[in-house]
Formats: structure tokens, C-alpha cells, sequence
């Protein structure tokens, strides 16, 4: 088992639609989240960290996080063919501050 | 700032020969990580330093792979010899860790390809 597990996708979804990506974790020490955006052949950017249970919103986009279930997710409201780019999910091992990525998810969105 | 700061950009070299990438981090963070990506395997860490000291090497794949930070405003990757597996994306992200939602910063990166 991978220990940050996402969908590779491609999500497909129409502009102005919400995307929803979503992310498994194994490591129950994990307490800090990040998600990332990588256009193709650039490097990954930040978008959003979340360390509490619950919802943490930023512009269009809201993070989610159960520890419980050991989840988060990504929603990117009123979507733009501009965000169509992979995300990435990250988890940070124990209190280590080393970031285990997952495989990212490539979010496709349609004019 | 100008943010993380690798070269070079591409890296062609042949099988057997000395490989050295460079990243400058942004100054005033105090981690600094080498990340490598490839399709197969993704973003693997293969090394990180707090304040220029190695913490831990266990991603590096071999012997070959080799890092330092002399000071904090550089570090090197050096692969010697490289071989065709080699052949990856390699990012340096910088860090100012501890801090409300710190993340990392990551260089543009270094696309290395041996042949």
C-alpha cells in the first residue's frame, strides 16, 4: 500500500462545474496536509496546507480533512480550463516535516 | 525573492559520466529538500537538510547519489556514475518550516537524461 494514495484520473469535468479530488493516507502520525497544482513539464505549487479536521477555504478552493478516516480532499469550485493541470497530494510523515507525495490526480477541465 | 533557483535546466550526459545539479534555496528557510519525479514512480525524496546538516539520506537510491550543503544558500546532488535509470526530473524545494502552512518551494527543476 502507497502511503498517500490518489486517483490518477484523468477527472473530467465541465467549466463552471466543482471538481472534487480526493486522497487517502496510511501514516496515522501524519498531521499536516498540503495540496499542490503541476502543469506539465513545470514545477509544483502550493495551494492549500490543512491541519485540523473539518473544511479550511481559500478563494475557490476548499481542502478537507478526516483524520479518522484518514482523507482529504480537494474542491475546486466554479472551475476553469485554466486549472486543468495535475494535483497533488501530500502528507507529512509523522512530525518529520518530510512531504511523501502521492501519484496526483490529472483534473481535466472542458470548455 | 527569486525563489528556489536549480541548474541547470537540461542535462544531457552519456552513461558513466559525473553528474552535479545545483539549487540555490530562498534565503532564510532552513530546510532543503532533492526531490526526484518520474512517471513510473512520481515525487521521491531522496534527501533533506536542516541548517546545511544532512537529516535523512534514506530515499537516495545508491551509492552513487551523493549530497551536500556547504553553506545555506547552495546544495548539490552529484550522481557519479549516472546511468540510463537515472534519467528523471530533479527538484529542490526549500522550506521555512514550523510556520503557518509552510509547504515547500520548488525550484523549476532539472531535467536530466542519460544516454
Amino acid at each position: 500500500q502507497k502511503e498517500v494514495e490518489q486517483n490518477s484520473g484523468p477527472l473530467s469535468v465541465p467549466e463552471g462545474a466543482i471538481a472534487s479530488l480526493n486522497c487517502t493516507y496510511s501514516d496515522r502520525g501524519s498531521q499536516s496536509f498540503f495540496w499542490y497544482r503541476q502543469y506539465s513539464g513545470k514545477s509544483p505549487e502550493l495551494i492549500m496546507s490543512i491541519y485540523s479536521n473539518g473544511d479550511k477555504e481559500d478563494g475557490r478552493f476548499t481542502a478537507q480533512l478526516n483524520k479518522a478516516s484518514q482523507y482529504v480532499s480537494l474542491l475546486i469550485r466554479d472551475s476553469q480550463p485554466s486549472d486543468s493541470a495535475t494535483y497533488l497530494c501530500a502528507a507529512e510523515r509523522g512530525s518529520s516535516y518530510k512531504l511523501i507525495f502521492g501519484s496526483g490526480t490529472r483534473l481535466l477541465v472542458r470548455p | 525573492d527569486a525563489g528556489v533557483i536549480q541548474s541547470p535546466r537540461h542535462e544531457v550526459t552519456e552513461m558513466g559520466q559525473e553528474v552535479t545539479l545545483r539549487c540555490k534555496p530562498i534565503s532564510g528557510h532552513d530546510y532543503l529538500f532533492w526531490y526526484r519525479q518520474t512517471m513510473m514512480r512520481g515525487l521521491e525524496l531522496l534527501i533533506y537538510f536542516n541548517n546545511n546538516v544532512p537529516i535523512d539520506d534514506s530515499g537516495m537510491p545508491e551509492d552513487r547519489f551523493s549530497a551536500k550543503m556547504p553553506n545555506a544558500s547552495f546544495s548539490t546532488l552529484k550522481i557519479q556514475p549516472s546511468e540510463p535509470r537515472d534519467s528523471a526530473v530533479y527538484f529542490c524545494a526549500s522550506s521555512l518550516v514550523g510556520t503557518p502552512g509552510y509547504g515547500y518551494t520548488f525550484g523549476s527543476g532539472t531535467r536530466l537524461t542519460v544516454v
